[in-house]
């Protein structure tokens, strides 16, 4: 494997369900990021880890739960959520955590809640 | 705060024809500016990125992008389009003192044969 792969792909939940996106780098990245990507709105970044640690928390309902057990892997744990946090989860990393250095970004998992 | 608008939704364009999708951005230093692409069923790649220095810019895939100060503008060209260029696009722009980027909505390219 290569780059930042998410698994799963697809995943659909129920409000009551507990379910967990995850994420993994083979970059060698320090710096790690979880973006929620709605139709026809700009990506809103939700979290940032910079070697494990959180940095970034921007305003995110506590429905939505990060993990970053240490710099390759990074989870978001999921629970009672709502149909409108269905979305496309994407992840990214970067080398450090600082505009200059380009994030990469993993395919995504789409979310959808009934 | 920093935020961008990307004034196109949506452009339909021909195979060969030339490409042009519009970013305006709002900060009141120089801006980091980048242009990422989205294909179906992936992730976004950075195309190009503006820091500083010449204002136009070379990227991957042949495209390129434009820094215009007095416009606020950094607008995405590209002179012949393929089909795989159907994509997203999408406009960040940045602080060089900070990490985040904020993101435009994006614009849906269609390649028409």
């Amino acid at each position: 494997e290569t780059g930042v792969t998410q698994t799963p792909r697809h995943l659909v939940m129920g409000m009551t369900n507990k379910k967990s996106l995850k994420c993994e780098q083979h970059l060698g990245h320090n710096a790690m990021y979880w973006y929620k990507q709605s139709a026809k709105k700009p990506l809103e970044l939700m979290f940032v880890y910079n070697f494990k640690e959180q940095t970034e928390n921007n305003s995110v309902p506590s429905r939505f739960s990060p993990e970053c057990p240490n710099s390759s892997h990074l989870f978001l744990h999921l629970h009672t959520l709502q149909p409108e946090d269905s979305a496309l989860y994407l992840c990214a990393s970067s080398p450090h955590r600082d505009i200059s250095y380009e994030q990469y970004f993993g395919p995504g998992t789409r979310l959808t809640v009934t | 705060a920093q935020s961008v608008t990307q004034p196109d939704i949506h452009i339909t364009v021909s195979e060969g024809a030339s490409l042009e999708l519009r970013c305006n951005y709002s900060y009141g230093a120089t801006p980091y500016l980048f242009w990422y692409v989205q294909s179906p069923g992936q992730g976004l790649q950075l195309l190009l990125k503006y820091f500083s220095g010449d204002t136009l810019v070379q990227g991957i895939k042949g495209f390129e992008a434009e820094f215009k100060r007095s416009q606020s503008s950094f607008n995405l060209r590209k002179p012949s389009v393929h089909w795989s260029d159907a994509a997203e696009y999408f406009c960040a722009v940045g602080a060089s003192n900070d990490y985040k980027l904020s993101f435009g909505a994006g614009t849906t390219v269609t390649v028409r044969a």
